[in-house]
């Protein structure tokens, strides 16, 4: 593979359940993050992690968990999932002598 | 507060003429800007960035975006526009502060009709 892969492409779950979006890329970049898309709102940082072992809140962090266990994979939890959180879930990761983000295809989460 | 605004959620153009995107920031040091396209059910795609170099910046697709710092923005243009550029388009910022976290518009749809 070469690039950002994302898992499951779509999803629909009802609420109350555990759902974890995978998200593995194979660039060996440090940094990685997880946003998620809504009409009209852009794009909105989730959490985020510098470097394997370490994580950070974004601006909408709450209901969201994630880990960073290893540089390549960047696992996003939610615990008890909720209709607001239906979206599409976009992971990225940045190449930093690039100064530049790439993402992965996304995952089309629907809760309801 | 800091932020990226893009005016004009909806843009639509014919095919041929001008695509002139807009997008400006709110910053008290010009930050890095960025412009993305999303095609319909994929991923964001980076078109051109700008990260204090050359103010005109070229990106893919013929697409170019000028920064001006007196107008705090970062147009995004295309001299002619092509039924393929249909897409949702991001501009994002690396803002002052914030790390190396982007700040994204809330986007612009552009339609290109024959």
């Amino acid at each position: 593979i070469a690039g950002i892969t994302q898992a499951p492409t779509s999803q629909i779950l009802a609420a109350g359940r555990r759902m974890t979006l995978r998200c593995t890329q194979d660039m060996r970049h440090n940094a990685m993050y997880w946003y998620r898309q809504d009409l009209g709102l852009g794009l909105r940082l989730i959490h985020y992690s510098n470097t394997a072992g370490t994580t950070g809140k974004g601006e909408v962090p709450d209901g969201y968990s994630v880990s960073r266990a290893n540089t390549d994979d960047f696992p996003l939890t939610l615990a008890s999932a909720v209709p607001s959180q239906t979206s599409v879930y976009f992971c990225a990761s940045r190449d930093r002598e690039a100064d530049t983000q790439y993402f992965g295809p996304g995952t089309r989460l629907t809760v309801l | 507060a800091q932020s990226v605004t893009q005016l004009g959620s909806h843009v639509s153009v014919s095919e041929g003429a001008l695509v002139l995107l807009r997008c400006n920031y709110s910053s008290s040091v010009p930050p890095y800007l960025f412009w993305y396209v999303q095609y319909p059910n994929q991923g964001l795609q980076l078109l051109l960035k700008y990260t204090s170099a050359a103010t005109l910046v070229k990106g893919i697709n013929g697409f170019e975006a000028e920064f001006k710092k007196s107008e705090t923005s970062f147009h995004l243009t295309k001299p002619s526009a092509h039924m393929s550029d249909a897409a949702e388009y991001f501009c994002a910022a690396i803002l002052t502060g914030g790390g190396n976290k982007l700040t994204f518009g809330t986007g612009t749809q552009l339609k290109v009709e024959l």
